[in-house]
C-alpha cells in the first residue's frame, strides 16, 4: 500500500485564485511528520510547509497552509492567491518516528497557473 | 548561510561506468540523505548517515554505495551503470533533534547513454 497518495496528476488554476492540492498518508506511528515541497523544472526541492502530527494547530507559512485532518489522515496544501510562479511539481511527503530522518514522498501534482 | 550543494549538477556516463556524487549539508547539520528521481516519479530514499554511520538504507542494489566525512560531506557512489540508473538524484540534510529540518539541494542530473 502506498504511504503516500497524491491523487491529481495535475491541477490549474488562475492566476490570484486559491488552490488546494491533495494528499493522503498511511501510518501506524503516532509520531510523524508531513512536508511539502515545491520542485520547479531546474529540480530542487524547495521545502514549503511543514506539519508534525502532535501540532493542534494547521501550519501556515505565508501563501501556504496545510488543511491537516489527522483522523482523515490527510494533509492537503492550499495556496491562496495563486501566482504565475508557482507553477511547478508539489510533492507531499512523510517522516514516520521510525524512519530517522527519511522522507516517503508521493507521486506529486503539477500545478499550472495561468495568467 | 549557504544551503545544501551538491556536484556535479549534469553528467553522462557510459553504461558500466561509474559515478561518484558529491554533497555539502548546511553548516552545523549532522544528517544527510540521498535519493534518486527518476523523471514522472517522486524521489526515493536510497541512504542515510549520521555522525558518519549509515542509519538508513532503501531498497537499492549494492551497487550503490555511500559514504559521511568528518566535515559532514557526503558521496554517492554507483558501479556497473545501467540506462535505469538515470535520474536526478537529490541530497539531503536535516537536524535530526529538530524534526521539520529537511532541506534538500539542486539535485545531479545523472545520464547513462
Amino acid at each position: 500500500a502506498q504511504k503516500i497518495t497524491q491523487t491529481q496528476p495535475g491541477m490549474f488554476v488562475q492566476e490570484k485564485e486559491a488552490v488546494t492540492l491533495d494528499c493522503t498518508y498511511d501510518t501506524s506511528d503516532q509520531s510523524y511528520g508531513l512536508f511539502w515541497y515545491k520542485q520547479p523544472s531546474s529540480g530542487e526541492m524547495i521545502f514549503l510547509i511543514y506539519q508534525g502530527s502532535y501540532d493542534e494547530q494547521n501550519a501556515t507559512e505565508g501563501r501556504y497552509s496545510l488543511n491537516f485532518q489527522k483522523a482523515r489522515k490527510s494533509a492537503n496544501l492550499v495556496i491562496s492567491a495563486s501566482q504565475l510562479g508557482d507553477s511547478a511539481m508539489y510533492f507531499c511527503a512523510m517522516r514516520e518516528s521510525s524512519g530517522y530522518s527519511t522522507l516517503t514522498f508521493g507521486k506529486g501534482t503539477m500545478l499550472l497557473v495561468s495568467p | 548561510d549557504a544551503g545544501v550543494t551538491q556536484s556535479p549538477t549534469h553528467l553522462i556516463k557510459t553504461r558500466g561506468q561509474q559515478v561518484t556524487l558529491r554533497c555539502s549539508p548546511i553548516s552545523g547539520h549532522k544528517s544527510v540523505s540521498w535519493y534518486q528521481q527518476v523523471l514522472g516519479q517522486g524521489p526515493q530514499f536510497i541512504f542515510q548517515y549520521y555522525e558518519k554511520e549509515e542509519r538508513g538504507r532503501g531498497n537499492f542494489p549494492d551497487r550503490f554505495s555511500a559514504r559521511q566525512f568528518p566535515n559532514y560531506s557526503s558521496e554517492l557512489n554507483v558501479n556497473a551503470l545501467l540506462l535505469g540508473d538515470s535520474a536526478l538524484y537529490l541530497c539531503a540534510s536535516s537536524l535530526p533533534a529538530i524534526l521539520n529540518t529537511i532541506y534538500f539541494g539542486e539535485g545531479s542530473w545523472l545520464t547513462v547513454v
